[in-house]
């Protein structure tokens, strides 16, 4: 069972925009950096967010990221159908002395 | 760039342990941090743990710890997770992943996955 909460659906239409929330806790949004993965079906994760609101290189700027408090979130604006794939939110926990995933949200583009 | 590729499918009994391989490409091992994830069938992504650059050592999550060994060969640039005592609940996809720079910037580079099945 994870520390990171997250929807485990999101749906829009093409062009929309679709938000994903995270919530955690002090021990680990509260204190330390988020990043975001995006898991295409069947392929391995990719990161999509770094350090809360960064693009790697690549990363088309329709997706954003945003930290409050102990939550963060991913939003994905103008939607497109290569965009259905499982969201992860990510953060090191000093409890827990380890880097934790959230649980994981479905993103279905209607 | 960093190119990671990992050895192939594993059946494994319960109770046997299972090697996983990690191999690098494009930098060498020294220069980066690997880190060790799995997905059972349908379920989310979980870090199983890895290099802690900060003081040189290996972290095991807590879930794995007295399970799981990683362990370096920097003379082939190649990363190994084994774990022992497999169960049913082993039963997942392993994937290696890295960056070059501290953990909190995230993992930018995953190697294809390795799917590792218990069945008696």
């Amino acid at each position: 069972q994870s520390v990171l909460t997250q929807p485990p659906s999101a749906s829009g239409t093409p062009g929309q925009r679709v938000t994903i929330s995270c919530s955690g806790s002090s021990s680990n949004i509260g204190s330390n950096a988020v990043n975001w993965y995006q898991q295409l079906p069947g392929t391995a994760p990719k990161l999509l967010i770094y350090t809360n609101n960064q693009r790697p290189s690549g990363v088309p700027d329709r997706f954003s990221g945003s930290k409050s408090g102990t939550s963060a979130s991913l939003a994905i604006s103008g939607l497109q159908s290569e965009d259905e794939a499982d969201y992860y939110c990510a953060a090191w926990d000093d409890s827990l002395n380890g880097y934790v995933f959230g649980t994981g949200t479905k993103v279905t583009v209607l | 760039q960093v190119h990671l590729v990992q050895s192939g499918a594993e059946v494994k009994k319960p109770g046997a342990s299972v090697k996983v391989s990690c191999k690098v490409s494009g930098y060498t091992l020294t220069e980066l941090s690997m880190y060790w994830v799995r997905q059972a069938p349908g379920k989310g992504l979980e870090w199983m743990g890895g290099f802690d650059p900060e003081d040189g050592e290996t972290i095991y999550a807590q879930k794995f710890q007295g399970r799981v060994t990683m362990t370096e060969d920097t003379s082939t640039d190649t990363a190994y997770m084994e774990l022992s005592s497999l169960r049913s609940e082993d039963t997942a996809v392993y994937y290696c992943a890295t960056t070059n720079r501290p953990l909190f910037y995230g993992m930018d580079v995953w190697g294809q996955g390795t799917t590792v099945t218990v069945s008696s």
